[in-house]
């Protein structure tokens, strides 16, 4: 079965800690990319890579960091200098270009 | 800057109506449009993408048209069904090799009532 992974489906964290969040796709895509989704707000771009061992920050990257190493993986790291990190998580991915883009089916990260 | 609004933000609409969702950007030179549904707690779906040359595209009861000029985007829904309740959002995307930018709408959700 192709298709985009993410886990852990929910994740709880004190604050203060560092939280690596998993995303994986067998689809063969070139391009992956996060983003996070708040209540009453569209989908807000955190990092986005359009090839291995590249990325480039989107346009809410403070406190996220991220590397792709692999063409199948894109982690993502929550870190401590992330003011409200509480949010809906969501990983994509796309063959290239400007193709149609794929979506995990989430991450759902507390910290308190 | 790119902003994407979709108006409104709910809708209930009498299973078995045909409605229209709408999708609205400022910035024209996008390079395609791509509509998405999301049930409560999950990821999006993807329903249709339509290239920047493209007026419509068409998929089963749906049909989602593009008119770059006007700066707008509809989403058609036929013969609607208790299941197509969910919240539906248009992202427009400017691409070049080494650049891209996605900008989602808010979304509309969509209540189809039995």
């Amino acid at each position: 079965d192709g298709g985009i992974t993410q886990s852990p489906k929910y994740l709880f964290r004190k604050e203060g800690q560092n939280v690596t969040l998993s995303c994986e796709q067998n689809l063969n895509h070139d391009a992956m990319y996060w983003y996070r989704q708040d209540p009453g707000q569209g989908l807000r771009l955190i990092y986005y890579s359009q090839i291995v061992n590249d990325f480039q920050k989107g346009d809410i990257a403070e406190g996220y960091s991220v590397s792709r190493e692999k063409k199948e993986s894109f982690p993502l790291t929550v870190t401590s200098a992330q003011k409200n990190p509480t949010a809906f998580y969501l990983c994509a991915s796309r063959l290239g270009g400007a193709a149609e883009q794929y979506f995990g089916p989430g991450t759902r990260l507390t910290v308190t | 800057k790119q902003e994407v609004t979709q108006i409104p933000a709910a809708l209930s609409v009498p299973e078995g109506e045909n409605l229209v969702l709408n999708c609205s950007f400022t910035d024209s030179a996008i390079y395609n449009l791509q509509w998405f549904r999301q049930d409560p707690g999950k990821g999006l779906t993807s329903l249709l993408l339509i290239q920047s040359s493209q007026r419509e595209q068409t998929s089963g009861r749906l049909n989602a048209s593009l008119d770059k000029s006007s700066g707008r985007s509809t989403l058609y829904i036929a013969a609607s069904q208790p299941g197509d309740s969910a919240t539906y959002l248009c992202a427009v995307i400017l691409w070049s090799i080494g650049n891209e930018k996605l900008t989602f709408g808010t979304g509309t959700r969509l209540t189809i009532i039995p």
